[in-house]
């Protein structure tokens, strides 16, 4: 069974960082592109970061470039976020999804997400 | 980036009617498009994916049609578990891949 768990959301400051993290398992973690999306209210659902599962290319969406960095731990199954000069629009749940191939966007599972606030 | 516009914006059904939802994407998309279901306080599902193509366990009664800009999801026959929020999703253009507002289907 497909398990994917985010942990690492918090309350932070604006200007402040923040690492999630997505602790995955059931599948073989290295051979799969992964994804952080986030969802507001304001905003609905907005992808954010993939990493492929072959050589570990990047891809971002303009709204986080330069300032967040998605990583993968295929040593522990782990997928990472590494978030910095957070600003009040970062604000959201974060997802991290399972693409259904090596780089690929379809997501066919998700896990239930962690909540990053910002405010000073 | 490409821009998916859903509608209606919600929709008020019986169960065991029929549903359509739409999505137009600003420019075409071909046929990378996916459908999500959301219900609340859960992660977003796949549905639909290459616009048409069931995702493991989805039952029957939900189809996907369109190319180019317009796509449609279709539920057969409403169920209970049915009631949530659907999003599309194209994946032809990017980054970024982009979702659409949502549609709201919810019992009348």
């Amino acid at each position: 069974e497909v398990q994917l768990m985010e942990s690492g959301g918090n309350l932070v400051q604006p200007g402040g960082s923040l690492r999630l993290s997505c602790a995955a398992s059931g599948f073989t973690f290295s051979l799969y592109a992964m994804s952080w999306v986030r969802q507001t209210p304001g905003k609905g659902l907005e992808w954010v970061s993939l990493i492929s599962g072959s050589d570990g290319s990047t891809y971002y969406a303009d709204s986080v470039k330069g300032r967040f960095t998605i990583s993968r731990d295929n040593s522990i199954n782990t997928l990472y976020l590494h978030m910095r000069s957070l600003r009040d629009d970062d604000a959201a749940m974060y997802f991290c999804a399972k693409g259904m191939s090596t780089l690929h966007l379809v997501h066919d599972f998700w896990g239930q997400g962690t909540v990053v606030s910002v405010s000073s | 980036d490409t821009v998916l516009t859903q509608s209606p914006a919600t929709l008020s059904m019986s169960p065991g009617e029929r549903a359509t939802l739409s999505c137009r994407a600003s420019q075409s998309v071909g046929s990378s498009l996916a459908w999500y279901q959301q219900k609340p306080g859960q992660a977003p599902r796949l549905l639909i994916y290459d616009t048409s193509t069931r995702a493991t366990d989805v039952p029957a009664r939900f189809s996907g049609s369109g190319s180019g800009t317009d796509f449609t999801l279709t539920i057969s026959s409403l169920q209970s578990e049915d009631f949530a929020v659907y999003y599309c999703q194209q994946y032809n253009q990017w980054p970024p891949a982009t979702f659409g507002p949502g549609t709201t289907v919810d019992i009348k």
